[in-house]
């Protein structure tokens, strides 16, 4: 069964701190994303990579960056947490295309 | 611009209720991807569509991919407790960028 898997469901930091957020997919998929989700927005994507130290900048990148240095691993990295950064991040992977596949989502909370 | 308007924003229905949420847009779309959110996990899809004109079903869940390729629809019939939950639609639009609507929350009530 297709498996994404987010290191932290709940996390509270306080502003300034660095934030990693972790994702690992077991299903060999060539395409990872991270979206942020806000009630009234909808889901907006920050980056993608459609391979291994590849990233593609989303809809909304600034103050987010990532890496990928595993097929299998996405790490999003706040640099400097602020409140506005306060949300639901949700990881995905897709195969080809973009039927994706989620994990169940960090919620961030920046004090 | 690329923007998806989901309606209803939220249904209070009774079980067995039939169910129609749709997304439109004023562009132009290649994909129409229908996804389910349950409370506090990620969304899962549902059923994605690839052709205009196309009617495809999952179980209790049918869509369709609009005529026009600029709207598409979801129909949940005999609603059972375990639909409830956020539905999002998602479009790829020509740019290659992939576009969600905000969600209609459905609410089934025994």
């Amino acid at each position: 069964d297709v498996k994404v898997t987010q290191s932290s469901r709940y996390l509270v930091k306080r502003t300034g701190e660095k934030v990693f957020l972790e994702c690992v997919q077991d299903m060999d998929h060539e395409n990872m994303f991270w979206y942020r989700q806000d009630p009234g927005l909808g889901l907006r994507l920050i980056y993608f990579s459609y391979d291994v130290k590849m990233k593609e900048k989303g809809d909304i990148p600034e103050g987010y960056s990532v890496s990928r240095e595993k097929k299998e691993r996405f790490s999003l990295i706040l640099e400097s947490a602020s409140t506005n950064q306060t949300s639901m991040y949700l990881c995905a992977s897709s195969l080809v295309g973009w039927e994706l596949f989620f994990g169940e989502g960090s919620r961030l909370t920046v004090l | 611009g690329q923007q998806l308007n989901q309606s209803p924003q939220s249904m209070f229905i009774q079980e067995g209720e039939d169910v129609s949420m749709n997304c439109t847009s004023s562009s132009i779309f290649n994909t129409w991807l229908w996804y389910k959110q349950d409370p506090g996990e990620g969304p899962v899809l549902l059923i994605a569509l690839y052709k205009a004109g196309e009617l495809t079903s999952n179980g209790r869940l049918t869509a369709q991919f609009g005529i026009t390729r600029k709207d598409s629809f979801l129909n949940i019939s005999a609603s059972i407790p375990s639909d409830v939950g956020i539905y999002f639609c998602a479009g790829l639009h020509s740019t290659d960028k992939l576009i969600f609507g905000t969600g209609t929350r459905l609410q089934v009530f025994p």
